[in-house]
């Protein structure tokens, strides 16, 4: 089964702290994309930010980014200088045949 | 834009009712998708299409029929309502080129409550 697992039920920060999500997934394809998705209470899915299989170069956006180990199969997101409105459950996917197949997801808690 | 539009955002259904849930996008995206979300947990693919006449089943299709006669809207029906359907239902929607679908882009998602 080709799966992407979020093993970080839930995690916490401090504000203006950094904290590191992890997601792995399974895959057979050489060239694919990989995503970061944030629901906020609001229950909206918002996009965070995209990766690109065949980049080396891991994606940024802002105070986001993402270690993506191509190898390993890794591709976690990490947020510097933490925000109270960065509080949400955290989705990791990536892009199969037509579909994304979505990970159980990491609330993430930002401590004042 | 006002990218994806989801009606209605909440509603509460009897046993045995149907109801649809409309979906419209106005960024002329090939791929269309429903999914749901239970409490606590991730999103679940219904359906989906990859254009305008074509519809394929995703995980949980059971229970739901959808159509596509446009490239715009994706509504998705619930025929005999059961509280198992108590969910978010979210619709997406992407483009998708020669190299397969892009970012989904979310509505904001519909409420729905089967007692």
């Amino acid at each position: 089964a080709q799966t992407v697992t979020q093993s970080q039920p839930e995690m916490s920060v401090q504000e203006a702290e950094t904290v590191t999500l992890s997601c792995t997934y399974d895959t057979s394809e050489s060239d694919y994309y990989l995503f970061w998705y944030k629901q906020p209470p609001s229950r909206q899915m918002i996009l965070v930010i995209r990766q690109e299989a065949y980049k080396q170069q891991n994606a940024t956006e802002n105070r986001f980014s993402v270690n993506f180990q191509k190898a390993a199969k890794s591709f976690s997101l990490k947020i510097s200088d933490s925000q109270l409105g960065d509080a949400a459950m955290y989705f990791c996917a990536r892009r199969g045949t037509d579909k994304l197949i979505f990970g159980t997801g990491t609330r993430l808690q930002v401590f004042p | 834009n006002a990218g994806v539009t989801q009606t209605p955002k909440f509603r509460i259904l009897k046993i045995g009712q149907s109801m649809t849930l409309q979906c419209t996008q106005d960024m002329n995206h090939n791929y269309m998708y429903w999914y749901r979300q239970d409490p606590g947990m991730g999103l679940k693919l219904i359906y989906y299409s990859v254009g305008a006449g074509i519809t394929d089943k995703g995980e949980v299709p059971n229970g739901y029929n959808v159509s596509r006669s446009t490239t715009e809207d994706f509504p998705l029906r619930l025929e005999l309502a059961a509280p198992s359907q108590t969910s978010v239902y979210f619709c997406a929607s992407s483009y998708s080129g020669t190299g397969g679908p892009d970012t989904q882009y979310f509505g904001p998602g519909t409420r729905l409550t089967v007692l």
